[in-house]
């Protein structure tokens, strides 16, 4: 079955403290891992689309990575404005182009 | 350009009662789709639209569910008869192909009393 699990469920960090989030999937074939962030209230915002194994994107404080089992999104030098949710969804390859979600991680980056 | 827009952004209906969702998607975008979130949980697949045509249904619930899109432009969402367990946050996205990143709008938050 396919899935996608993302760690940790909720981080705070002091403004300017560099972290990492974690995604990782379990897909029969990925077709595409996307980032989101969401902030209350509010549907997901897109940030970033990886197709393959090595791939890299960045904007701003972001950046995300891929790799065959996973994904990063490595947040650099954080603000209080960076506080969200940020979410990660796979689309499969086996013929449908649902996202796939994980539960998200509550980010709270502290002044 | 205008982004996906939803309507209404809240609604508080009782068991039983039919509810709509309206859908408008980015202009040009033929894709279509319907997600749910329910509380605590990670955001779930309804079903998507190619235009007017339902590519893929798999993701609804029960027959009580019944999404439409006339003339492949807005989307409704009908919930009939509604149930305590339909409470959530119902999100439309929207793409320009079927691959691209999907373009979410600011969801419809439903409570069923």
């Amino acid at each position: 079955e396919d899935q996608v699990t993302q760690s940790p469920e909720a981080l705070r960090l002091q403004e300017g403290e560099s972290s990492s989030l974690n995604c990782s999937y379990t897909v029969s074939g990925l077709r595409g891992l996307f980032w989101y962030r969401q902030d209350p209230g509010k549907g997901p915002e897109f940030l970033f689309t990886l197709y393959s194994a090595g791939e890299e994107k960045e904007k701003e404080r972001l950046k995300a990575t891929l790799t065959k089992k996973e994904s990063f999104l490595h947040i650099t030098a954080p603000k209080p404005e960076d506080s969200a949710t940020y979410l990660c969804a796979v689309q499969a390859t086996s013929g449908t182009y649902k996202y796939i979600f994980g539960t998200g991680t509550r980010l709270k980056v502290l002044a | 350009e205008a982004g996906v827009t939803q309507f209404p952004s809240h609604s508080v209906i009782e068991k039983g009662q039919t509810v709509t969702l309206r859908c408008d998607p980015i202009s040009g975008h033929d894709n279509l789709y319907w997600y749910r979130r329910v509380m605590g949980k990670e955001i779930k697949f309804l079903l998507h639209f190619v235009k007017e045509s339902k590519q893929d249904e798999s993701g609804m619930p029960n027959n009580r569910f019944l999404a439409e899109r006339t003339g492949g432009t807005y989307s409704t969402l009908k919930v009939q008869p509604a149930e305590l367990e339909d409470s959530g946050v119902y999100f439309c996205a929207s793409s320009q192909v079927p691959g691209l990143e999907q373009y979410f709008g600011p969801g419809t938050r439903l409570t069923v009393t």
